[in-house]
């Protein structure tokens, strides 16, 4: 078992509609990182938290440290935001990597 | 300000040749991690430098694979000899020290 998992592993939407990934950890944390990475792209930190509630833009990010889970939303999902979508927790200093969430929004 | 670089994008090398993966943090960030992700699996942590130093080398696979930060700028990852399994991507990132970490674009290696 991974020590951090994600779901779902696909996930297909319609334009305008909310999303929400989940990602739980069965390790100690000193901060969680939500990452994107384009198709052929790099990969870009949207957020890292350590507890509570972030939100930019139409993502929000949330933690919940006793439950050892967090979400990202997206809402008003448009087609520029499909990509891989990953969880990564700060265990030490390193990061220990979800399998991603691959996002296809159709227009 | 200019991101972290990896040079090269792809590099296609046979069976028991050597590969040298270079990684350019963003100035001023004493850290500098490599990762590596293998088709289908998920990213996984190779080693962390903090400066010049290996804090943490427990992800590194062999002793094929050999890591160094001289003067703690850039960094380079070394394979010798590569094996098929050593195909995937390589991705640095590099940090302030408690801040979040900031990837490269990643250096894609396939070893036939």
């Amino acid at each position: 078992k991974n020590e951090v998992e994600q779901s779902p592993q696909n996930l297909t939407a319609q334009e305008g509609e909310f999303i929400t990934i989940n990602c739980s950890y069965s390790v100690g944390i000193s901060a969680l990182h939500w990452l994107q990475q384009h198709p052929g792209g790099g990969i870009v930190s949207l957020f890292m938290l350590s507890s509570g509630k972030k939100k930019h833009g139409r993502l929000i990010a949330t933690i919940n440290i006793q439950e050892k889970h967090s979400s990202l939303h997206i809402t008003a999902s448009h087609p520029r935001d499909s990509a891989v979508y990953i969880c990564a927790v700060r265990n030490t200093d390193k990061l220990i990597f979800g399998t991603g969430t691959r996002l296809q929004v159709f227009p | 300000e200019a991101g972290v670089t990896q040079f090269p994008s792809h590099s296609v090398i046979e069976k028991g040749q050597t590969v040298t993966l270079r990684c350019d943090p963003i100035s001023g960030h004493d850290n500098l991690y490599w990762y590596r992700r293998v088709m289908g699996k998920e990213i996984k942590f190779l080693l962390h430098f903090v400066k010049e130093s290996k804090q943490d080398e427990s992800g590194m696979p062999n002793n094929r694979f050999l890591a160094e930060r001289t003067g703690g700028t850039y960094s380079t990852l070394k394979v010798q000899p590569a094996e098929l399994e050593d195909s995937g991507v390589y991705f640095c990132a590099s940090s302030q020290i408690d801040r979040e970490q900031y990837f490269g674009p990643g250096t894609r290696l396939t070893v036939t």
